[in-house]
């Protein structure tokens, strides 16, 4: 595997459900950051992870729990989540400094 | 606080055109970089091109060249001889050196005809 991978690819969940996004990266980075996407909406940062701590959380509702073991390794953790949830989930790494963000595929989520 | 505004929500262009895309950023920060990425329908974001603010000289790679105006906070993305496989939205994004966050803009969805 290379670049930044993202698991599942899809999923379909009801409000009810827990379920757990994961995403790795094979860059030797050490930040990573999810992001969601939604359509007719701008890029919405959600979390910033630097060396596995926690350095940005934008206001993201509790129903989404994020969790870094590892530099390279990153989950979301969603339960009780709302129709409103439904959109892309994107994960990316970067370096210190100056260097760009790569980014996984994504994770096309569907709230019932 | 650092912003991005990307004012074209939608462009055309048809093939073998060239088009540009523009894009604002403000900062009062001097060391920074600039990007433009790119994400095609249902495809991944990858990176088109980046500059350096401490650069004069405009980034290009190939097809694609930016006109960045330090003082105006412009940083504007033309691609030349557009091709179908341009066809995707378009991401304007900054980050200041040595800071892990990255603004982007909202973006502008380019529609390459045929």
């Amino acid at each position: 595997e290379t670049g930044v991978t993202q698991t599942p690819r899809h999923l379909v969940m009801g409000m009810t459900n827990k379920k757990s996004l994961k995403c790795e990266q094979h860059l030797g980075h050490n930040a990573m950051y999810w992001y969601k996407q939604s359509a007719k909406k701008p890029l919405e940062l959600m979390f910033v992870y630097n060396f596995k701590e926690q350095t940005e959380n934008n206001s993201v509702p509790s129903r989404f729990s994020p969790e870094c073991p590892n530099s390279s390794h990153l989950f979301l953790h969603l339960h009780t989540l709302q129709p409103e949830d439904s959109a892309l989930y994107l994960c990316a790494s970067s370096d210190g400094g100056y260097n760009e963000q790569f980014f996984g595929p994504g994770t096309r989520l569907t709230v019932l | 606080a650092q912003t991005v505004t990307q004012s074209q929500p939608e462009m055309s262009v048809q093939e073998a055109e060239t088009v540009t895309l523009s894009c604002t950023y403000d900062t009062s920060e001097s060391n920074y970089y600039l990007f433009w990425y790119k994400q095609p329908p249902s495809r991944q974001m990858i990176l088109v091109i980046r500059q350096e603010a401490y650069k004069q000289q405009n980034a290009t790679e190939n097809r694609f060249s930016v006109n960045f105006q330090k003082a105006a906070k412009s940083f504007s993305l033309k691609i030349s001889d557009s091709q179908l496989g341009d066809t995707a939205m378009y991401f304007c994004a900054f980050r200041v050196y040595n800071f892990n966050k990255f603004y982007f803009g909202s973006g502008t969805k380019l529609n390459v005809k045929p």
